[in-house]
């Protein structure tokens, strides 16, 4: 079966620092891959998606991702953050073009921006 | 568009009730999806649909969960009898084809 490991359940970054969260995938074929971001008491919102093509994506708030294949990875990136940016971090993997399937999330990381 | 839609946003009630979750996605979308978030177990699927039709409910956890989308605008999550292990926060979300999926606000249930 599918499956997202997330390994960092905490990260803290100072504001303005540069922030990478990892995510690794396991699945057979290359999946559909999504890193969504959810705020306290809130649902989650679309950061950024891979379905194919180019493997650097960009996303909204600054956000970009890196699918790598030969790793299984598609880690979360942002050269610098902003007090705004704490919150839960989820990666997903779909595998039917990831809207046509449940999708399969990471256990989450949750981002402190230390001032 | 407004989004996905759920309602309530919270809903507490007693062990043994029967609760009902609502949900309407967004207008175009044929793929409906709830899910379940808790902090032991995380984000899980409970059951998809398709053009109104169930799909996939291998996630639904036991009997006493049922859902149901009656037409393209409306679904719902019932639970019967609740029970204080069915306590998270349950989230609708809806797509186009094979697009991304779009999530609600989530309903947060308390069961006492």
């Amino acid at each position: 079966a599918q499956s997202v490991t997330q390994p960092d359940i905490h990260i803290t970054v100072s504001e303005g620092a540069s922030l990478e969260l990892r995510c690794n995938y396991s699945y057979g074929a290359t999946p559909y891959l999504f890193w969504y971001v959810q705020s306290p008491g809130q649902g989650l919102q679309l950061l950024l998606k891979y379905f194919s093509g180019d493997t650097l994506v960009q996303g909204i708030k600054g956000f970009e991702a890196e699918f790598k294949r030969s790793q299984s990875s598609f880690n979360l990136r942002k050269p610098s953050v902003h007090w705004s940016d704490a919150a839960e971090y989820f990666c997903a993997v779909g595998f039917s073009g990831g809207g046509a399937d449940g999708l399969t999330f990471g256990k989450g990381t949750h981002l402190i921006i230390q001032p | 568009d407004a989004g996905v839609i759920q309602s309530p946003r919270h809903e507490v009630t007693e062990m043994g009730q029967e609760v009902t979750l609502r949900c309407k996605p967004i207008s175009g979308h044929d793929y409906l999806f709830w899910y379940r978030q808790t902090m032991m177990r995380g984000l899980e699927l409970l059951i998809y649909f398709n053009n109104n039709v169930p799909i996939d409910d291998s996630g639904m956890p036991e009997d006493r969960f049922s859902a149901k989308m009656p037409n393209a605008s409306f679904s719902t999550l019932k639970i019967q009898p609740s029970e204080p292990r069915d306590s998270a926060v349950y989230f609708c979300a809806s797509s186009f084809s094979v697009y991304e999926q779009y999530f609600g606000p989530g309903t947060r249930l308390t069961v006492t």
